[in-house]
């Protein structure tokens, strides 16, 4: 039971415009959402994250922002640039708890 | 310093043998967490280690699968007979606390292919 939804497999972009990924969650029990980022033969590392106190959270060119109503969070960055091609997985959990719920992954391919 | 370690990285095995996958966390951390990443997936929690408490167990998939954490650094994870469906990438993962918002760091991950 997929818990926290990425439905965009991989998204390709231009170098210097904006990349925006999404993820859908359904657990209304979550309330502190992360992206990570990883690079082929490399764990995951983290880039930023929300708490659900908030509905933006802006740290350099990344901006995540959050739609609690509508169970749904993005990541904006901008502007694109060619080491930020990685695969980028949203997760998802309790503040108070320990588990992170991971969606499948967006591969972001940034062309020159 | 040192981030999470873990070996092998690529592990082939036929299926029904058993295999150790080994994860060495950042010194310092009290929590340990595997994960499995199969093919087109997410991470899937397997299990997680605090200090001394009894591990958190919940998203072992079988009783083929366990994981120890011997005096509060080193983890194996150990899956026994060994079956198609368990190929995928093993992670590990430490924190410094175990809450979301302490930053778990991860390793590169072992690929276990079972033939």
């Amino acid at each position: 039971d997929q818990q926290v939804k990425q439905n965009s497999p991989s998204l390709s972009v231009q170098e210097g415009r904006i990349s925006i990924l999404n993820c859908d969650y359904t657990n209304s029990m979550f309330d502190y959402f992360l992206w990570y980022k990883k690079y082929p033969a490399e764990g995951p590392t983290f880039l930023i994250s929300i708490s659900s106190i908030k509905d933006k959270n802006e740290d350099g060119r990344f901006t995540v922002f959050l739609n609690k109503s509508a169970k749904h969070l993005s990541l904006h960055i901008v502007p694109s640039q060619p080491g930020d091609s990685a695969v980028y997985f949203c997760a998802a959990s309790g503040v108070n708890d320990y588990k992170l719920s991971f969606g499948a992954g967006t591969t972001v391919t940034v062309r020159a | 310093g040192a981030g999470v370690s873990q070996s092998p990285s690529n592990k082939v095995t036929e299926k029904g043998k058993d295999v150790e996958l080994r994860c060495d966390p950042i010194s310092g951390h009290t929590a340990l967490y595997w994960y499995r990443q199969s093919l087109g997936q997410g991470l899937e929690f397997l299990i997680y280690f605090q200090g001394n408490s009894a591990p958190d167990k919940s998203g072992l998939p079988s009783d083929r699968f366990s994981a120890e954490r011997t005096g509060g650094s080193v983890s194996t994870l150990t899956i026994q007979r060994t079956q198609q469906e368990d190929s995928a990438v093993y992670l590990c993962a430490s924190s410094l606390e175990a809450l979301a918002s302490y930053e778990q760091y991860f390793g590169p991950g072992t690929r276990l292919t079972v033939t």
